[in-house]
């Protein structure tokens, strides 16, 4: 079975630095993809990791080790706006396979 | 502007009629999927189609129906709604092999 683990909510002051961790045990992997969901709207990419390392686009970077099925994403110089839920997502197999996603983490940013 | 375009946006209906929500992308991208979205369970597939004619069943496809009869649309059939389906509906679209999905704005259906 496929099953993607990501803590359900976090709270972090504006100005600070927070990091959403995300397990994942799938039959395969194919890459694993954030996305940024305000209430109520829809999810927005944020970052894709296929091979292990650390990615950075802006205030955001995202990190993969597959050989520990972890990732975690990095929010830097938190904003107001950053409130919202991040989910991590896994395609599980080659070709453009359905991705798995978590449940989503609730962050909320307070001043 | 690139976009997956859903409506309605929101819609209640009663037990038993028969609704479509449509999606409809204009990005000429392969792949079109649905989920639906629930409090505490996140993001869940209900169908997928990899092209024209060719779809397949996600994780909960129960009291839905597909088609992709052309490629930009991809409509979702409730044939009899029921309670349990309210929820978050989303419509996405990926080129094959793409790195990212776009998603449509959501419709939330309430059955009652």
């Amino acid at each position: 079975g496929q099953n993607i683990d990501q803590p359900t909510e976090m709270t972090a002051t504006e100005g600070a630095i927070v990091q959403i961790n995300c397990t994942y045990q799938t039959s395969g992997f194919n890459g694993l993809f954030w996305y940024q969901q305000h209430a109520g709207e829809a999810p927005t990419f944020l970052s894709y990791n296929v091979l292990d390392g650390l990615e950075e686009k802006g205030r955001f970077s995202s990190f993969l080790s597959r050989s520990k099925g972890y990732s975690y994403l990095l929010l830097k110089e938190l904003q107001m706006k950053d409130s919202a839920s991040y989910l991590c997502a896994v395609r599980a197999h080659s070709g453009n396979t359905p991705l798995v996603f978590g449940k989503g983490t609730r962050l909320s940013v307070i001043a | 502007e690139a976009q997956v375009t859903q409506n309605p946006r929101y819609l209640i209906t009663v037990t038993g009629k028969k609704l479509t929500v449509t999606c409809s992308q204009n990005m000429n991208h392969e792949y079109m999927s649905w989920y639906r979205q629930d409090p505490g369970l996140g993001l869940r597939q209900i169908y997928y189609s990899m092209n024209v004619e060719v779809t397949d069943k996600g994780d909960v496809p129960e009291g839905y129906k597909v088609s992709r009869k052309e490629k930009r649309n991809f409509p979702l059939i409730l044939e009899s709604p029921s309670p349990n389906q309210t929820s978050l509906y989303f419509c996405a679209s990926s080129s094959l092999g793409g790195t990212r999905a776009f998603f449509g704005q959501g419709t939330r259906l309430t059955v009652v």
